[in-house]
Parts: C-alpha cells; sequence; structure tokens
C-alpha cells in the first residue's frame, strides 16, 4: 500500500505568519498530486494539481511546489489569516482512477 | 461547486442496525467513491464504482456494502452498524478527465452509533 505523509500533524500560528507544511511519497512512479483544503463541516475543496517535477502553482497567498525525484511536495502560506485554519490534505494519483491520501496537516490561526 | 449531494447529512443510530446512506450527483461522472475520515487517519477508500452495476473494494470495506443501479447514485450499507464506524463519510465523483484523477467531494454525513 503506497504511503503518503504529511508533516507537521497539526500547526499553530498567529495572524500574519507565514508557514508551511510537507508531503512526502515513496516514489516518482505516480500520475500527479492534489492538494485539498478541509474545513470541518464542509466539503474538502481542491487547491492544486500538480503533475511534473519543479511544478509551482499559485492561488492568492497559497502556493504548492512538487520535486518528484526527492519525493515531495511543500505547500506555503504567506501571512496566514483565521480564515485559512484547516485541514490541508494531499493525495497522490497512481492511476485506475483513486486517489491515495495523507493524513493531513490541521492548521490552526490565531488572530 | 459540483452536482453532489449527501443523505442524511447527520444519523445518530444503535449498534447492530442497518444504516444507508445515499451519494447524489448531477453530474454525470462515471466515478463514484466512498471514504471515511478519522483523525489520524485522512481520507481512507471504502468502495468505488466505475460504473452502473460495477463496483470494487476500497482500503477499508469490512461492514460495508455498496450498490449502484443508475449512474446518479450511489449507496453506501453498513449492515449491522457498529461503534467503530462512527465516522465522517465523504462521497466523491470523478469523470475521465485524464491523467490527474481529480475528484470532487460532496458535504459529507456525519454517523454517530452509540
Amino acid at each position: 500500500i503506497l504511503n503518503v505523509e504529511q508533516s507537521p500533524q497539526s500547526l499553530h500560528v498567529q495572524e500574519g505568519d507565514s508557514t508551511n507544511f510537507t508531503c512526502s511519497f515513496p516514489s516518482s512512479n505516480f500520475y500527479a498530486l492534489h492538494w485539498y483544503r478541509w474545513e470541518t463541516a464542509k466539503s474538502p475543496e481542491a487547491l492544486f494539481v500538480m503533475t511534473l517535477n519543479g511544478d509551482e502553482k499559485k492561488k492568492g497567498r497559497i502556493s504548492a511546489t512538487l520535486n518528484t525525484k526527492e519525493g515531495y511536495s511543500y505547500l506555503y502560506i504567506k501571512g496566514s489569516q483565521p480564515e485559512d485554519s484547516a485541514t490541508y490534505l494531499c493525495a497522490l494519483y497512481t492511476g485506475f482512477q483513486k486517489l491515495v491520501f495523507g493524513t493531513g496537516t490541521r492548521l490552526l490561526v490565531s488572530p | 461547486d459540483a452536482g453532489i449531494t449527501q443523505s442524511p447529512r447527520h444519523k445518530v443510530t444503535e449498534t447492530g442496525t442497518p444504516v444507508t446512506l445515499r451519494c447524489h450527483q448531477t453530474e454525470n461522472h462515471r466515478y463514484m467513491y466512498w471514504y471515511r475520515q478519522d483523525p489520524g487517519h485522512g481520507l481512507r477508500l471504502i468502495h468505488y464504482s466505475y460504473g452502473v452495476k460495477d463496483t470494487d473494494k476500497g482500503e477499508v470495506s469490512d461492514g460495508y456494502s455498496v450498490s449502484r443501479s443508475k449512474t446518479e447514485d450511489f449507496l453506501l450499507t453498513l449492515e449491522s452498524a457498529t461503534s467503530s464506524q462512527t465516522s465522517v463519510y465523504f462521497c466523491a465523483i470523478s469523470g475521465d478527465v485524464g491523467r490527474t484523477g481529480d475528484q470532487y467531494f460532496g458535504p459529507g454525513t456525519r454517523l454517530l452509533v452509540l
């Protein structure tokens, strides 16, 4: 079973802090890596999908990078806001129309 | 937002009773999935469907069954609910969108088994 790891498990920062977390996976033999944002009581929302080594994606204050050779992806949030509080999930697509999810990083941003 | 609804949104039931959760989509997507979300485990796949009457097991399928008699509906049944099945259940859908496997999620069902 493919193991997708995320770190840290949880993170508590102050408003205005920049933060980043990691998604690690064992090999480069996959088609795509997804980042989702999940707020409690809501649906997981797609943030980014990346496919190539060196891919960088950005949406507002949130950005992500992908390194397939070393098996990791970083998600960055610049100037965190309380509304960024959520669980951030990464998922690997290795084919067969199934995603393998990491355990998530729970972010809490205090005013 | 993708047209995915789940019902019920919240349910409390007792150990040993049968429970059926429904996922309904209006996107005409081929693939449908049931996940459970538990602290420390992320999203784990229970069952998925790749067409009407075509289903397969995921990594945590024990104690669950599914059925898909129409493209738009995917049912998840707990034949005899146990406390370990207390969780948040998410349905997801995916079309034939190339090689990225994009999935879109429903709002979730919170199930408490007493």
